[in-house]
């Protein structure tokens, strides 16, 4: 099956920072979805994005599917976005398989 | 958007007993709903399709005979762990989207997290 690899693992930002989180997956893929995991374990979903780049507010993310990779970009980063960020392509059918996630903390 | 809910949002129960945890869409129809597990600091896996009248399909190394998945109706897919044990405890949560086509946008219940002593 596909393979989803996320980084950085681990993320510890100062408030205000602005960083990027990346998503690698080894096949060619429908479509890819970008959640938030807040600290009660509800997935949010942030982007649905299978080609290009979207924009919400501080939050942007770019798939370049020929390239098999996504980007999401946080910036002004402020201590509510603290939690898990998954990637998540979608496999056969609209099964998800999820990446190892990259655990994010902002400090004030 | 969706929504999708799931109940209930936390279970404890005593070694030996069967809980079922309950996935609803509640504004559209949903043949495909989906069941993940995650254990803690670690990523969400699929355990099985769950498919509206007919057999869910399981993933490799996932029990059917533990998890019993049933599809009724088009806005309810029920999960139920028998015999829960101690290393049954984890977070499960479903999914489901209301078109059918592939890569369409799947939404998330809320999350059950399930303790058994």
């Amino acid at each position: 099956g596909i393979q989803v690899e996320q980084s950085p693992p681990d993320l510890i930002l100062q408030e205000g920072a602005n960083s990027t989180l990346r998503c690698n997956f080894s096949d060619s893929v429908n479509n890819l979805q970008w959640f938030h995991q807040n600290p009660w374990g509800q997935l949010i979903n942030l982007f649905y994005i299978p080609s290009g780049t979207k924009q919400n507010g501080r939050l942007s993310a770019t798939t370049v599917a020929t390239e098999r990779y996504s980007l999401l970009y946080i910036s002004s980063s402020q201590t509510t976005d603290s939690g898990v960020y998954f990637c998540a392509p979608h496999n056969a059918g609209n099964m998800l398989t999820f990446g190892g996630g990259t655990r994010l903390m902002v400090k004030p | 958007g969706a929504v999708v809910s799931q109940h209930p949002s936390r279970v404890i129960c005593k070694s030996g007993t069967s809980v079922k945890i309950e996935c609803r869409s509640l504004d559209f129809q949903a043949t495909t709903m989906f069941w993940y597990r995650q254990f803690p600091k670690q990523s969400l896996m699929l355990m099985a399709t769950s498919n509206e009248g007919s057999k869910a399909t399981y993933e490799q190394g996932v029990e059917k005979d533990k998890f019993l998945i049933n599809h009724a109706s088009l806005t309810l897919s029920t999960l139920t762990v028998t015999s829960a044990h101690p290393e049954d405890s984890s977070f499960y949560i479903c999914s489901a989207g209301p078109n059918r086509g592939m890569g369409s946008l799947q939404y998330f219940g809320a999350g059950t997290r399930l303790s058994v002593l």
